[in-house]
């Protein structure tokens, strides 16, 4: 099934560096959001991006909805070891309907 | 209890078996998703439930993949004559009205020998 494009695939930073990682789609979508994965448990919501353009932070959190609706970004500010994880894109089309997901950002930080 | 529970949380099969995955969904929550998850890779679509309503299947990989909600609440996918390419983890997700988030449960891994 279609997946979206999210890069990179893994990242090591030293703790108190920021990170960025972003998604691209060929198609539209109409909701971009960011989980957080953590092993053996299901995703996370982060951020939820409703409108083209908007930037919304949460805490050390700042994700963008690209202009053109194929596109998202996530910036963790300040890392701390406990945002070690996997962090997922995903795109929705209608407001009650299925997720489409990127494959992932693996994220280690090292204290 | 306040989650999304799935039952159980590790399955292993043997090649053949049919297997059934529970998903105990929030109180209230109209909208239930399952994902299948392969090692990897993010969640993929399989089924989406409005109450007991399946309105979209089109992410199940073949017939031998059922999902079922018959109350509105608790929902059971079954993999019939599991094979090796179903290992992964199965998540249920259920949201309470549109425009909300979806909730995700903790996963089932299933292991195919």
């Amino acid at each position: 099934g279609q997946q979206l494009n999210q890069s990179p695939q893994s990242m090591f930073i030293q703790e108190g560096e920021d990170v960025s990682m972003n998604c691209t789609s060929s198609s539209i979508f109409n909701t971009w959001l960011w989980y957080k994965q953590d092993p053996g448990e299901g995703p996370v919501l982060l951020i939820a991006l409703y409108k083209a353009g908007e930037l919304t932070s949460n805490g050390r959190l700042t994700a963008q909805f690209g202009i053109t609706r194929k596109d998202s970004f996530l910036n963790i500010s300040a890392s701390i070891p406990s945002d070690v994880g996997i962090y997922f894109c995903a795109g929705q089309r209608g407001s009650n309907y299925k997720l489409t997901f990127g494959k992932g950002t693996l994220l280690t930080v090292n204290p | 209890g306040a989650g999304v529970s799935q039952s159980p949380r590790y399955k292993v099969a043997k090649r053949g078996q049919d297997v059934a995955l529970r998903c105990d969904p929030i109180s209230g929550h109209v909208s239930l998703f399952w994902y299948q998850q392969a090692l990897g890779q993010g969640p993929e679509f399989l089924t989406y439930f409005q109450n007991e309503a399946q309105l979209d299947k089109s992410g199940l990989p073949s017939d031998r993949f059922f999902a079922e909600r018959p109350e509105g609440s608790v929902s059971t996918l079954k993999i019939q004559r599991t094979q090796q390419e179903d290992s992964a983890v199965y998540l249920c997700a259920c949201l309470q009205r549109a425009g909300e988030t979806q909730y995700f449960g903790p996963g089932t891994r299933l292991l195919v020998l």
